[in-house]
């Protein structure tokens, strides 16, 4: 149990939609980043928020966008999906303090894109 | 870029035996480094991770790592497994403690009776 919750579980959408990823933190962690898992891969870094900015992101289109809000939730929104964004999508939430948190992850959120 | 590589996609061991799961990176500094182990339908659980000092590790689960700079690999062992062992895991690189990382593709273990 890491204290971190997604919502929905699983989600099926059409091609050409617009779709809202949710997460919930731990109390009082300032770092959320989202995780893109296809079938069979590895995670791929999406994009990271720390206090309501977004200072990283990985190699995604900017129809991937996200929120960061003050307590402690996020969201992954993602525009136009295309049959590719079918996969497993994974936030993780972390304290930044000492450069050396430990980063915990959610369940994640299946999406299908029909 | 950075990059992790997971060599064997599959691994299969007999339960009670010892286990070696390969991992190399590429990266142009320091790097942090960790193992992720996912069990099916479920998010990713932290095993062990390095940022600096003992090149050897322990994590939970019985599980520990060697990080090895010459030859740019952090490998992960343990010496007896058992059947719950049974998962998907993952190598990771990262610039900091957690943030940012970069996956490797997975090995999955399946563990014989």
């Amino acid at each position: 149990e890491t204290g971190v919750t997604q919502s929905p579980t699983h989600l099926i959408k059409t091609r050409g939609q617009q779709v809202t990823l949710r997460c919930s933190s731990q109390s009082g962690h300032n770092t959320v980043s989202w995780y893109q898992q296809a079938l069979g891969q590895g995670p791929q870094f999406i994009f990271q928020y720390y206090r309501e900015e977004e200072n990283g992101r990985g190699n995604f289109p900017p129809r991937f966008s996200g929120l960061q809000f003050p307590n402690y939730s996020s969201e992954l929104n993602v525009n136009a999906l295309e049959l590719d964004d079918s996969a497993l999508y994974l936030c993780a939430s972390s304290f930044r303090q000492s450069g050396q948190e430990t980063q915990y992850f959610g369940p994640g959120t299946r999406l299908l894109v029909l | 870029a950075q990059s992790v590589t997971q060599p064997d996609i599959h691994i299969t061991v007999s339960e009670g035996a010892s286990l070696e799961l390969r991992c190399n990176y590429s990266y142009g500094a320091t790097p942090y480094l960790f193992w992720y182990v996912q069990s099916p339908g479920q998010g990713l659980q932290l095993l062990l991770k390095y940022f600096s000092g003992d090149t050897m590790v322990q994590g939970i689960k019985g599980f520990e790592a060697e990080f090895k700079r010459s030859q740019s690999s952090f490998n992960l062992r343990k010496p007896s497994v058992h059947w719950s062992d049974a998962a998907e895991y993952f190598c990771a690189v990262g610039p900091n403690a957690g943030n940012m990382l970069t996956f490797g593709g997975g090995t999955r273990l399946m563990v014989k009776p």
